[in-house]
């Protein structure tokens, strides 16, 4: 069966020190989001990305942030500047459309900032 | 505010009980919602509703939508101890772009 794979599945990084969190979509699908959940909290909303392009963002998602999918199979979240704040698991999903179509997530990278 | 409560938060039951997990919105834009639980890492797929009073079932697990008070329920019948994970209800609103609004999850603990 066709899946969302994270990698890595654990990162520890120092404070202030850049990330980058990599996820292969399911191969047909064609909208891509990133959604993040504090230890214990709700899964909130990123970003959204088609068609190369930023389809929407939360006010989580400030300057620190930026994704991208540069060769066509991977999707990115970058973090320039890690903050305590941002430990969280981070799930990446696809759908391969919006017109009924849901999301399937990946298993996660667990995101520790010491 | 687009907002999603489930209850209970957390619930511990018996092999054997039928539990029912509730979901809540409040969203502007309201397009489908989705059921999804979650064990140790990602939320895995369980319904997608859209239409108000047309059950889905898959095995002992059915869930059910009334967009007019704006809720919906997830059934789990004969509960196994596998069943124990945190269930998830989300909604995908169409306000900018589609995207999902989670609840907190209920946590389900089913004891053998």
């Amino acid at each position: 069966e066709p899946e969302v794979t994270q990698t890595p599945s654990h990162q520890v990084t120092q404070m202030g020190q850049e990330v980058i969190l990599r996820c292969v979509p399911i191969s047909n699908h064609l909208y891509f989001y990133w959604y993040r959940q504090i230890l214990g909290q709700k899964v909130e909303f990123l970003v959204s990305f088609y068609n190369n392009e930023i389809s929407e963002k939360s006010e989580i998602f400030d300057d620190q942030f930026s994704v991208e999918r540069p060769d066509g199979s991977n999707f990115t979240l970058k973090i320039r500047s890690t903050k305590l704040e941002d430990s969280a698991m981070y799930f990446c999903a696809s759908s391969w459309d919006l017109t009924g179509a849901e999301a399937f997530f990946g298993q996660g990278t667990r995101l520790t900032v010491v | 505010e687009d907002k999603v409560v489930q209850s209970p938060l957390s619930l511990v039951v018996h092999e054997g009980d039928t539990v029912t997990l509730n979901c809540s919105y409040e969203v502007t834009n309201f397009r489908s919602l989705l059921w999804y639980k979650q064990e140790k890492k990602a939320p895995t797929f369980l319904f997608m509703l859209t239409s108000s009073g047309i059950e889905k079932k898959s095995g002992r697990l059915s869930s059910i939508l009334d967009k007019k008070e704006l809720f919906s329920i997830l059934n789990i019948t004969a509960t196994q101890t596998g069943d124990s994970a945190v269930y998830l209800c989300a909604v995908e609103t169409t306000s900018g772009t589609y995207k999902y609004i989670f609840g907190t999850g209920t946590r389900l603990k089913v004891l053998a």
